[in-house]
C-alpha cells in the first residue's frame, strides 16, 4: 500500500526548541518536498529535494534544515532561527520530471 | 506578488448544482495547471490537471477549462455533492523546471449544501 506518511499529526514545542517533523515515502519516487501552509495562504515551497544527498532551498528556506540520506526520507528540522514556526507543514513527492505530486496528511506545529 | 489568485475565499453550493471555482494569474510562463482539493487536517490530493495546448479537460464529474488570452481557468463540478465540501487550491507551473517551480493560489473554501 504506497504513499507518504508524515508524523506526528500534532506537534507541540516550547519557542527556541528546535524540531524534527518526519517524511517517508515508499513511492520509489525520486523528488521530495516540503510545503508550509499558514492560514489564507497558498502553500510555500520550504526545500526540496530530486535526489538523494541532494536537496535546493525553496521561497522560505530560513530558519529550516533539510537532509536526504535515503531516498525514503526527507525529514524537516524547524529551528530555533525560525521566527514563526506555527503552521501546517506538507511534504510531497513526486517522480522527477512528472508535474503532479502526491502529499502526506500534513503535520500541525504549534510553538508556545 | 500573488501569481496565481483565487479571489474567492468561499463558495456555497446546493446539493445537484453546479459549483465553478475560478483561478487567475499573471505569470505567461504558466503553461501547465493543476486543481487540488484539500479537507480539514489533511494533504492536498490531486485532482484533475490541464495542459496550455488544451482549453477543456474533463474527468467525471469535474472539468477544466482554461482561457489563455484572458489567463483565467476554472474548475466546474457537476453534479455537486456533500462530499465536495473541501478547500480547492489552483496551482500553475511553466512547463519545464519540475514541480519546484509550481505555484499555488490561496484557495476557494467550497461549501456544498445538502
Amino acid at each position: 500500500d504506497g504513499g507518504i506518511t508524515q508524523s506526528p499529526k500534532y506537534l507541540f514545542r516550547k519557542e527556541g526548541q528546535n524540531v524534527t517533523l518526519s517524511c517517508e515515502q515508499n513511492l520509489n519516487h525520486d523528488a521530495m518536498y516540503w510545503y508550509r501552509q499558514d492560514p489564507g495562504q497558498g502553500l510555500r515551497l520550504i526545500y526540496y529535494s530530486q535526489i538523494v544527498n541532494d536537496f535546493q532551498k525553496g521561497d522560505i528556506a530560513e530558519g529550516y534544515s533539510v537532509s536526504r540520506e535515503k531516498k525514503e526520507s526527507f525529514p524537516l528540522t524547524v529551528t530555533s532561527a525560525q521566527k514563526n514556526p506555527t503552521a501546517f507543514y506538507l511534504c510531497a513527492s513526486n517522480v522527477r520530471g512528472v508535474t503532479e505530486a502526491f502529499f502526506g496528511q500534513g503535520t500541525r506545529l504549534t510553538v508556545v | 506578488d500573488q501569481q496565481v489568485k483565487q479571489n474567492s475565499p468561499s463558495l456555497s453550493v446546493q446539493e445537484g448544482r453546479i459549483s465553478i471555482l475560478n483561478c487567475d494569474y499573471t505569470n505567461s510562463m504558466f503553461d501547465y495547471f493543476l486543481w487540488y482539493k484539500k479537507y480539514p487536517a489533511e494533504g492536498p490530493t490531486f485532482l484533475i490537471s490541464i495542459s496550455s495546448i488544451k482549453d477543456k479537460n474533463e474527468d467525471g464529474r469535474f472539468t477544466v477549462f482554461l482561457n489563455k488570452s484572458a489567463k483565467h481557468l476554472s474548475l466546474h463540478i457537476v453534479p455537486s455533492q456533500p462530499g465536495d465540501s473541501a478547500v480547492y487550491f489552483c496551482a500553475a507551473a511553466p512547463n519545464s523546471g519540475g514541480y519546484q517551480k509550481v505555484t499555488f493560489g490561496t484557495g476557494t473554501k467550497l461549501q456544498v449544501i445538502p
